[in-house]
């Protein structure tokens, strides 16, 4: 079965310092996706980030990066210069795809940042 | 703009009423979903639907059922409501490589 897993709890970290969360994941498909959302204090979750399975480039947007190694099934999150308004839940995702059915995500727990002026 | 709406932010509810929850998108997406979040579980999916009249359980489907009478309308029925079912639910849709989310529902059951 598909698992995700976010070790981290929670994190706490002063503002311009650099953070990872970190994402685990297990599946026997070849082909899926891997998502990251970020959850604000409002609630409401927004996308960050699709990356399939057959690519593992490195991607970058803006203060946000995302590490993806099959090797290790990891797919990193990092926060270069963390800034107050950084603070939410973000949950990393993966996709599976059940047979005869549709996409659907499995959500990791979540992992709480707190950025401290 | 891309919307999903739900039709409120914050419920309270009594043990034993009949509870509906709606959802509805605007982008003319097949898929629609409706998941449950509780602190330290993360988000749990709790029926999906891939077409009109069409429904799939998903991990945790007992005590609800749903309802997708119209395409851009997904509805999630709680036939009798009860205090373990108190939970934010996430109503989210699927177009394209992105799943968009509602901005949910706190529901609590007294």
């Amino acid at each position: 079965a598909q698992k995700v897993t976010q070790a981290q709890t929670e994190i706490s970290v002063v503002e311009k310092e650099d953070v990872t969360l970190d994402c685990v994941y297990e599946t026997r498909d070849t082909t899926y996706y891997l998502f990251w959302y970020k959850q604000p204090p409002s609630g409401e979750l927004v996308f960050l980030i699709r990356r399939n399975s057959f690519d593992e480039q490195n991607e970058i947007s803006g203060r946000y990066s995302w590490n993806f190694q099959k090797s290790t099934s990891s797919f990193n999150f990092t926060i270069t210069a963390s800034q107050v308004v950084d603070s939410a839940v973000y949950f990393c995702a993966l996709s599976e795809f059940p047979q005869g059915g549709s996409e659907k995500l499995v959500f990791g727990k979540g992992t709480k940042l707190t950025v401290n002026p | 703009d891309v919307k999903v709406t739900q039709s409120s932010r914050y419920l309270v509810k009594r043990t034993g009423e009949k509870v509906f929850l709606e959802c509805v998108q605007d982008m003319d997406h097949e898929n629609m979903f409706w998941y449950r979040q509780d602190p330290g579980l993360g988000l749990r999916l709790i029926y999906f639907s891939y077409d009109v009249k069409m429904k799939e359980k998903g991990d945790i489907p007992e005590g609800y059922s749903v309802s997708r009478e119209k395409k851009e309308r997904f509805s999630l029925i709680l036939e009798s409501a009860s205090t373990n079912q108190t939970s934010m639910y996430l109503c989210a849709s699927t177009g394209g490589n992105e799943q968009f989310f509602g901005p949910g529902t706190r529901l609590t059951v007294l």
